[in-house]
């Protein structure tokens, strides 16, 4: 089965570090998606590509947070200082038509940060 | 902005009971998607509903899609203990990323 691959799955590090968490999506999906899952917020979009090109990330802190999808096949997210507040569940979804239709889910990056 | 709204936030049940999670959009969609997500797991996309008014069935979930296309339901008839976890639902009014509700955290008491 294609699925949604992300790395690493923990990750725990100090405050002040730099954090990058990779995601290689479903082959021959044209969009991605990096959400952002906590108790209190849910699930939260950070930000999307369509065709490797960024179509928004408004959701995300942009002092601190990046996202880029150098090739077809990695999607990156980083957080360069991360902060404690950054600890969560970090998504990487694909999907096949559009950005409103379904979307497949990678397994997730649950980040520590002390 | 667009907002999905969904209740209960938390359902317990007895293995044999029903369960129904409500979800209702601050505006009219195009399209509302059901995803489940298993305890330390990740959403997995269960199922897609674009018509006014359209019913859908697998095995004992049923998902309904309001006339008005701003609500929707799951429905999920003798609950097994297979079904615990959080359902999601999630919504786009058109060309727009997806919504997701807070979710329904499900837990069934053998």
């Amino acid at each position: 089965d294609a699925r949604v691959t992300q790395t690493p799955r923990h990750k725990v590090t100090e405050m002040g570090q730099e954090v990058t968490m990779r995601c290689q999506p479903i082959l021959g999906h044209n969009t991605v998606f990096w959400y952002r899952q906590t108790m209190m917020q849910g699930l939260e979009l950070l930000a999307y590509f369509r065709n490797r090109a960024p179509l928004d990330d408004s959701g995300m802190p942009k002092d601190r947070f990046s996202a880029e999808m150098p090739d077809a096949t990695l999607a990156t997210l980083k957080i360069q200082p991360s902060e404690p507040r950054d600890s969560a569940v970090y998504f990487c979804a694909s999907g096949l038509l559009g950005i409103d239709q379904p979307q497949h889910f990678g397994d997730g990056t649950r980040l520590s940060i002390l | 902005g667009q907002q999905v709204m969904q209740i209960p936030q938390y359902q317990h049940v007895q293995e044999g009971e029903d369960f129904t999670t409500y979800c209702n959009s601050s505006t009219t969609l195009s399209n509302i998607q059901w995803y489940k997500q298993r305890p330390g797991g990740h959403p997995v996309f269960l199922i897609q509903l674009v018509k006014s008014g359209e019913v859908k069935k697998q095995k004992r979930l049923t998902f309904q899609f309001g006339e008005a296309k701003k609500n929707s339901s799951l429905h999920i008839t003798a609950t097994q203990t297979t079904d615990v976890g959080t359902y999601f639902c999630a919504g786009s009014s058109g060309n727009t990323p997806l919504v997701f509700g807070k979710g329904t955290r499900l837990s069934v008491i053998a």
